[in-house]
């Protein structure tokens, strides 16, 4: 089954303590990307990787890491988490070049995230 | 810059009934695709329709369908005959540009929550 994995799916933590949250897909894809969701504001980008050894910035990626030194894995770092990074987080993968013009976006179950 | 503007936060409407959820975009690129996902309180990004600027006729997908007016940068969502089960977030995204070469990046507008009344 065609599918983005996330894990913790839950996690509380406190403030400055690092964490990971791992994120695989079996589908190939080149491309991966995180967001994080915040009440009336929708998603927003943090960081994308157009395929291994390649990952630029998105629209919020201050706080964060990413790394991608294997196709199907995009782990998100949090170096010294704070409380403002407390949020759901999606990880989505696709293909790069666009197979046909409805490739969209495949979206994990989404990790909820507190900072205390 | 892009940016999708959802300006109804919340929204409700009687079982069966019709509801439309608006969408308006803005973008310079003249290839660019519309979509909408639906994300229920149990959190997971649903993928609903999508449509292409250069698209003649509107999308459809079973009881969605999407309402697309070029002119005027809208692309509200139609669904028809709601179900309870049509309780949810629903989000309206934008990828510029639409064959090889596009990154894929989806731009999200900030959603609306919509509850289906029996």
């Amino acid at each position: 089954e065609a599918q983005v994995t996330q894990n913790p799916r839950y996690l509380i933590t406190v403030t400055g303590k690092k964490l990971t949250v791992t994120c695989s897909q079996n589908m190939n894809h080149e491309y991966m990307s995180w967001y994080r969701q915040d009440p009336g504001l929708g998603l927003r980008q943090i960081y994308y990787s157009m395929n291994v050894e390649v990952t630029d910035k998105g629209d919020v990626p201050e706080g964060y890491k990413v790394s991608r030194k294997e196709k199907r894995n995009f782990p998100l770092i949090l170096e010294s988490p704070s409380p403002n990074q407390t949020s759901l987080y999606f990880c989505a993968s696709s293909s790069s070049r666009l197979a046909s013009r409805t490739d969209t976006q495949y979206f994990g179950p989404g990790t909820r995230l507190t900072v205390l | 810059a892009q940016k999708i503007t959802q300006t109804q936060p919340g929204m409700f409407v009687q079982e069966k009934e019709a509801v439309t959820l608006d969408c308006t975009y803005d973008t310079s690129d003249p290839s660019y695709g519309l979509f909408w996902y639906k994300q229920p309180s149990s959190g997971e990004m649903i993928f609903l329709i999508y449509q292409g600027s250069y698209d003649q006729q509107n999308a459809t997908e079973g009881r969605y369908s999407l309402n697309f007016q070029k002119a005027r940068k809208s692309a509200n969502l139609v669904i028809s005959a709601s179900q309870l089960g049509d309780s949810a977030m629903y989000f309206c995204a934008m990828r510029e540009g639409n064959y090889g070469g596009a990154t894929n990046k989806l731009i999200f507008g900030t959603g609306t929550l919509l509850a289906v009344q029996p």
